[in-house]
């Protein structure tokens, strides 16, 4: 199957800096990524989606300035989490797809903002 | 997106068949159903997929009646390592969309 990965695995950072997470389809060409959040104990939330060559389309209640998602090729999008406070941390989830087909998850990133 | 209904949590043992059905009563004709299995702090990994009768993997059995309305994700001989939260998403499978994801349900196997 189609595979997903994601940098960093796991960050650490002060609050008041930016985070930069990668997500990468290292086996296919995604036309769409989006990126979810996911809290302790709950289900993951939709943030945002991204088509290649396009901005990001943000879903209600995400701030686009402070979550800033770049989506230059087929195979990378970055989501860049700037002036993170602690309420920012959460489980970052990308996924990619081809032409709207099924989402393949990458294997998430943990932000902890102290 | 059709809302979907799935029970908060559930145990069994190894060794025994588990089902966790979903209810989706507002399920449209286009609408496929998804199950997803996720481990604490990994991404959700795909399970199967069905629009109706029944479908089956090396991994699950998933069992849909004719109405649409729900469905059951079945898990032969579960073992400990089955121990995650299952959700059950319904959607247009052309979909460029993102996915709406419902509670899931939590599954705890015992030995």
């Amino acid at each position: 199957g189609a595979v997903v990965s994601q940098h960093p695995s796991w960050v650490i950072c002060k609050s008041g800096t930016s985070v930069k997470i990668e997500c990468r389809s290292l086996d296919f060409q995604a036309t769409t990524m989006f990126w979810y959040r996911q809290f302790p104990k709950q289900s993951l939330m939709l943030m945002a989606t991204s088509n290649e060559g396009s901005k990001a389309t943000y879903e209600q209640g995400v701030e686009k300035d402070k979550f800033l998602i770049n989506h230059a090729s087929l195979t990378l999008s970055t989501l860049t989490v700037t002036s993170a406070h602690p309420e920012d941390s959460s489980f970052y989830i990308c996924s990619a797809s081809l032409q709207g087909g099924e989402q393949y998850f990458g294997p998430g990133t943990r932000l902890t903002v102290t | 997106l059709a809302k979907t209904t799935q029970p908060i949590s559930m145990d069994s043992y190894e060794g025994q068949e588990v089902n966790i059905t979903c209810s989706h009563n507002n399920i449209a004709t286009n609408d496929y159903i998804t199950w997803y299995q996720q481990f604490p702090s990994q991404g959700p990994r795909f399970i199967i997929q069905g629009y109706k009768t029944k479908v089956t993997n090396e991994v699950a059995s998933l069992f849909i009646p004719a109405d649409r309305k729900s469905s059951t994700l079945s898990l032969p001989r579960v073992s400990l390592s089955d121990t995650a939260v299952y959700y059950c998403l319904v959607g247009d499978d052309r979909s460029a969309d993102g996915l709406t994801f419902g509670k899931g349900t939590h599954l705890i196997i015992q030995p």
